[in-house]
């Protein structure tokens, strides 16, 4: 079965600082990865996603993310974060179910503060 | 283009009162439904997706039922509502067969009392 796992429930950084929100999946064959960005009630914004291909995959916002296999990993990467990065990241593994389609599931998430 | 629309809002309902949440794309056919609730530290719980009208699997046994009488409507509903069913519901998309992302609605808070 998926699983994804967010370690660190909030991180908080100061602004122009680099940023790492960590995540772990559990998936029998090659995943879909996913990173989400969610601000304050609102639904869910794609950040980046990985399919295949180069393992090292680059995001909207300035946000990239690596994919290592060997650690069941795909960790979320800013070089300088800014005051507007604060919010909810979730990271999504999507997997094909029976029926064909795919199923998302996502980690509990890390809830990111910026200190100014 | 897509949009997908999500309604109400806000909902606030006595317990053991009934549930209806609809959910609606546009701009796309035979998308991939999905349901998902937020619950405060939860994260994102899957509840409900469904391939096509009529076709709907279950990923948590609950208090919550999912209907698709329509391409692209996508229904939550319950027959009396727990105090336990209060969260942030989310209705998302994905294309079909690229199936490559989800589109997220902009969700109901869902506040039982």
């Amino acid at each position: 079965a998926q699983s994804v796992t967010q370690p660190d429930i909030h991180i908080t950084v100061s602004e122009g600082a680099s940023l790492e929100l960590r995540c772990n999946y559990s998936y029998g064959a090659t995943p879909y990865l996913f990173w989400y960005v969610q601000s304050p009630g609102q639904g869910l914004q794609l950040l980046l996603k990985y399919f295949s291909g180069d393992t090292l995959v680059q995001g909207i916002k300035g946000f990239e993310a690596e994919f290592k296999r060997s650690q069941s990993s795909f960790n979320l990467r800013k070089p300088s974060v800014h005051w507007s990065d604060a919010a909810e990241y979730f990271c999504a593994v999507g997997g094909l179910t029976t029926s064909g389609t795919y199923k998302y599931i996502f980690g509990t998430g890390t809830r990111l503060k910026v200190l100014a | 283009s897509q949009t997908i629309h999500q309604w109400p809002a806000t909902l606030v309902q006595p317990v053991g009162s009934p549930l209806s949440l609809e959910c609606t794309v546009e701009g796309t056919s035979n998308p991939n439904l999905y349901w998902y609730r937020q619950a405060a530290g939860r994260g994102l719980q899957l509840l409900f997706y469904s391939v096509g009208i009529g076709q709907i699997s279950s990923e948590v046994p609950q208090n919550l039922s999912a209907s698709r009488p329509q391409d692209r409507q996508f229904i939550l509903s319950s027959k009396k509502l727990l105090l336990s069913d209060s969260g942030f519901y989310l209705c998302a998309w994905s294309g079909s067969p690229t199936n490559e992302k989800l589109f997220f609605g902009s969700g109901t808070q869902l506040s039982v009392l």
